[in-house]
């Protein structure tokens, strides 16, 4: 079955600092892997995915995110952190059920210091 | 567009109450999504609805919890009798199609308190 880890439930950082929140999945096939943003009190916001092709992609707010097959892995990379990034972040996995199912990790919650 | 609208934002009842979470999607989106999500349990799927037909229920906890989509502006997911367990933020969400690649636009959720 499909799975989703994301091994950091808190993170802080600096403002300016960068950032990178792990995830780690589990699916037999070519995974679709997708990362969402909930900022406080809000909904969930699509930063980036990952179908196929080049494996660095690129999203929303400055964020990018590198899938690597052999690790299991599609962490979220930002090179410089804003206090507004200051969210949880939740990875997921698109799952095998004929429709655009989704996977989520537990989440990170990342805090950014002044 | 004012994206997926969800209402009531946040709803406190007592112990079996009957609870209405009400959902309005994206006009033109044929896909809904209604999701808990939990300190415990993180974000979980209760159910799929496509072209107002429920697909997958398999979420959906117990019994208690029924969801209907009378049309494709409107849904609703109802608890009763409502239980403490039962407080957590559900969001609904919408998409234009079932493909892998057509993007769930998530609600603002709704804050459930059971007392």
């Amino acid at each position: 079955a499909q799975s989703v880890t994301q091994p950091d439930i808190h993170i802080t950082v600096s403002e300016g600092a960068s950032l990178e929140l792990r995830c780690n999945y589990s699916y037999g096939a070519t995974p679709y892997l997708f990362w969402y943003v909930q900022s406080p009190g809000q909904g969930l916001q699509l930063l980036l995915k990952y179908f196929s092709g080049d494996t660095l992609v690129q999203g929303i707010k400055g964020f990018e995110a590198e899938f690597k097959r052999s690790q299991s892995s599609f962490n979220l990379r930002k090179p410089s952190v804003h206090w507004s990034d200051a969210a949880e972040y939740f990875c997921a996995v698109g799952a095998s059920g004929g429709y655009n199912k989704l996977i989520f990790g537990a989440g990170t919650r990342l805090a950014v210091h002044p | 567009d004012a994206g997926v609208i969800q209402s009531p934002r946040h709803e406190v009842t007592e112990m079996g109450q009957e609870v209405t979470l009400r959902c309005k999607p994206i006009s033109g989106h044929n896909s809904l999504f209604w999701y808990r999500q939990t300190m415990m349990r993180g974000l979980e799927l209760l159910i799929y609805f496509n072209n107002n037909v429920p697909i997958d229920d398999s979420g959906m906890p117990e019994d208690r919890f029924s969801a209907k989509m009378p049309n494709a502006s409107f849904s609703t997911l109802k608890i009763q009798p409502s239980e403490p367990r039962d407080s957590a933020v559900y969001f609904c969400a919408s998409s234009l199609g079932t493909r892998v690649y057509n993007e769930q636009f998530f609600g603002p959720g709704t804050r459930l308190t059971v007392l």
